[in-house]
């Protein structure tokens, strides 16, 4: 059962490049949530996916697009890379179809460095 | 949204119970309470989630006070693998009802040998 899975694991770009981070779940979830994490930091909300087929912004999408491709996966893409993007990235989902019980699930991350 | 207060850090001996605190006086009556933790920079696990009553489940408890505007998650045996930081989530609902969990910094649980 491999839950949510993101790729790359790690990445490092120069500034200006672009790239975009993969994220994949196959637990049938509604929704699905991009998060990112800085040093000593809590986890800030980046997009979200309440459903397939909508996307939204959330705490910090500034600098991010994001593509909800089909109910599995949900790509987040930095169109050109800038220095304050270093962070580790979270993919998570949770079955949440407007309910209000359920939790969701993570995955291990993806540790991007631009320099 | 309303907003949690956590203590930033916590020391418990191992085999001890960790009671966690959290604070969230701004709660509606709507909303529930979520714990999480992250250990080692891995991706959040969830832990339980509660509205008013005390939840209760194979990882830990949580007691949500008669007024709600307090929480505390408790770790009944605590082992050193329990060493993370513990975030407590008051969680927001959009019009579309997307599940966002908005975190804070979390208290950063260690157990001591």
């Amino acid at each position: 059962n491999a839950g949510v899975t993101q790729t790359p694991k790690f990445q490092v770009l120069k500034t200006g490049q672009s790239m975009t981070l993969q994220c994949a779940q196959d637990m049938n979830h509604n929704s699905m949530y991009w998060y990112r994490q800085d040093p000593g930091m809590g986890l800030r909300l980046i997009y979200y996916s309440a459903s397939e087929g909508t996307t939204d912004k959330g705490e910090v999408p500034n600098g991010y697009n994001v593509s909800r491709l089909n109910k599995r996966e949900f790509s987040l893409r930095l169109e050109s890379a800038a220095p304050s993007q270093t962070s580790v990235y979270f993919c998570a989902s949770s079955e949440d179809p407007g309910g209000w019980m359920a939790e969701a699930f993570f995955g291990q991350g993806t540790r991007l460095t631009v320099v | 949204d309303a907003k949690t207060t956590q203590p930033p850090s916590m020391d418990c001996a191992e085999g001890r119970a960790a009671n966690l605190p959290c604070n969230h006086s701004t709660i509606s009556g709507n909303e529930y309470v979520y714990w999480y933790r992250q250990i080692h920079s891995q991706g959040p696990q969830y832990i339980i989630h509660g509205l008013k009553n005390n939840e209760t489940n194979e990882m830990a408890s949580l007691i949500i006070t008669e007024d709600r505007k307090s929480s505390t998650l408790i770790l009944p045996h605590a082992t050193l693998r329990d060493t993370a930081v513990y975030y407590c989530i008051v969680r927001v609902a959009d019009q579309t009802g997307a599940n966002n969990l908005f975190f804070g910094t979390g208290t950063r649980l260690t157990i001591i040998p």
